[in-house]
């Protein structure tokens, strides 16, 4: 099982459409969550981070299930500039920080 | 807004070649990390280094692979003798702690093996 999974998408929504994203993680000891975005060929960019008491950033909206081992992420009235690749990433209970990406969940929002 | 800065920002090299990947984290932070994406795949850790020395490494991060802070600015990837797959995008960070910190990603040195 992939330590980090998520549906590669694309997912194509219109401008003001509503969409979420989810991800599991195999390792129940993780103890960090986050979201990153991606641009085309750019570096990865926090998001959020993501709390099991779920957070909230504007139109964004992170969730965590650890008993389900689930995150997710909800985005509200999208707008074109919201088009990206999507990354949920955890960090691992063992050494320094390091983050375990998933493959991403690409996003095309249209006019 | 301090950055993470990387250079070259593209690197084409022949196989067997050495190649010397260079980065400048942001100045306060003491944490720094190396990550890779190959085209179409997700971003990899390669190594984590604190108080100048590694402190976590990947199966990725063989032999042929080193860092390197000289100074007190640079932080330098070296690869020994490239090989075609490790084509790809090379990724520095950094951070101010650990834990939760925010690790802040460099633009990145896109590495072409011939």
């Amino acid at each position: 099982r992939k330590e980090v999974e998520q549906d590669p998408g694309p997912f194509n929504v219109p401008e003001g459409a509503t969409v979420a994203f989810n991800c599991t993680y195999s390792n129940s000891a993780s103890q960090s969550f986050f979201w990153y975005r991606q641009d085309c060929r750019k570096e990865p960019k926090l998001l959020m981070s993501v709390y099991s008491s779920g957070n909230e950033d504007g139109r964004f909206t992170a969730q965590l299930n650890r008993a389900s081992q689930y995150i997710s992420l909800l985005i509200r009235d999208s707008k074109l500039s919201d088009s990206a690749t999507y990354l949920c990433v955890v960090i691992m209970n063992t050494g320094f920080q390091k983050l375990v990406f998933g493959t991403g969940t690409r996003l095309l929002v249209s006019p | 807004e301090p950055e993470v800065t990387q250079t070259p920002s593209h690197q084409v090299t022949q196989m067997g070649q050495e190649v010397i990947l260079r980065c400048v984290p942001i100045s306060n932070h003491l944490y720094f990390y190396w990550y890779r994406q190959i085209l179409g795949q997700k971003v990899e850790f390669l190594v984590s280094f604190y108080n100048n020395e590694i402190s976590e490494k990947s199966e990725i991060f063989d032999d042929q692979f080193s860092v390197e802070r000289p100074d007190g600015s640079n932080f330098t990837l070296k690869i020994r003798s490239t090989k075609l797959e490790d084509s790809a995008m090379y990724f520095c960070a950094s951070s101010e702690r650990q834990g939760n910190d925010e690790q802040f990603f460099g633009p990145g040195t896109r590495l072409t093996v011939l």
